[in-house]
């Protein structure tokens, strides 16, 4: 069982806008604005593509957003393309022990 | 460009040990701190162990605890993972990847492409 909790399964079409939602606990998510999200395609190695709740690396399309409320980050992806059909993986700093990286479940994103 | 190459996986019998390797290039390696992440077949990823910039400072999920041991080379620019006492549940690919702020732990920004380990009699 995931320390963040993700929906498994989000879809949508190309030019649409799908979210996906990640929710932890005022340990985690609540207490920090050290949220990320990362890409992973099948067969290939995450990517980050948020940190910080909402910040860009560089190279990363401005179509895909981060924000946060509560215990409650997301990810938003507007004008899906074909290429962004992959699982995606929050992840939170945690206080809960002296130190860990928790991760989501996951949530595999189909482009119609 | 920041790459990061692992290698040592293999397939191993329950009880025994593998040391994984994480090659770096690409950035000042003695300057970031480096975690070690797995994912078994079909699941999602799952943290394994963070070893801080210096070396000094070293920390591990508790499914690991006591079993492996992270540990860098800064002459070599490269990470390791010894796994001893393996079990199957430690079947999985294990990715290295590098903290994105010098001195810091976390976001881990670049990962490397992976390394499979298979504990199986």
């Amino acid at each position: 069982q995931s320390a963040l909790t993700q929906p498994p399964s989000v879809s949508g079409s190309p030019g649409q806008s799908v979210t996906i939602s990640c929710t932890g606990t005022s340990s985690d998510v609540g207490s920090y604005n050290r949220v990320s999200w990362y890409q992973q395609p099948p067969g290939t190695a995450p990517k980050l593509m948020i940190y910080e709740v909402s910040n860009r690396p560089s190279g990363v399309p401005d179509r895909f957003s981060g924000s946060k409320s509560g215990n409650t980050a997301s990810l938003t992806i507007s004008g899906l393309q074909a290429e962004d059909e992959a699982d995606y993986y929050c992840s939170s700093y945690t206080s809960s022990s002296t130190f860990e990286v928790v991760f989501g479940g996951g949530t595999k994103l189909t482009v119609l | 460009q920041v790459q990061l190459v692992e290698s040592g996986g293999g397939v191993v019998q329950p009880g025994g040990s593998l040391r994984l390797s994480c090659a770096a290039s690409g950035f000042t390696f003695s300057s970031y701190g480096m975690h070690w992440v797995r994912q078994a077949p079909g699941k999602g990823l799952e943290w394994v162990a963070f070893i801080r910039y210096g070396g000094s400072n070293k920390y591990y999920a508790d499914s690991v605890k006591g079993r492996f041991t992270i540990s860098r080379d800064i002459s070599k620019n490269t990470l390791y993972l010894q796994m001893n006492s393996l079990r199957a549940e430690d079947t999985a690919v294990y990715y290295c990847a590098k903290a994105l702020y010098e001195s810091g732990s976390y976001p881990l920004d670049y990962w490397g492409q992976g390394t499979l380990v298979t504990v199986s009699s």
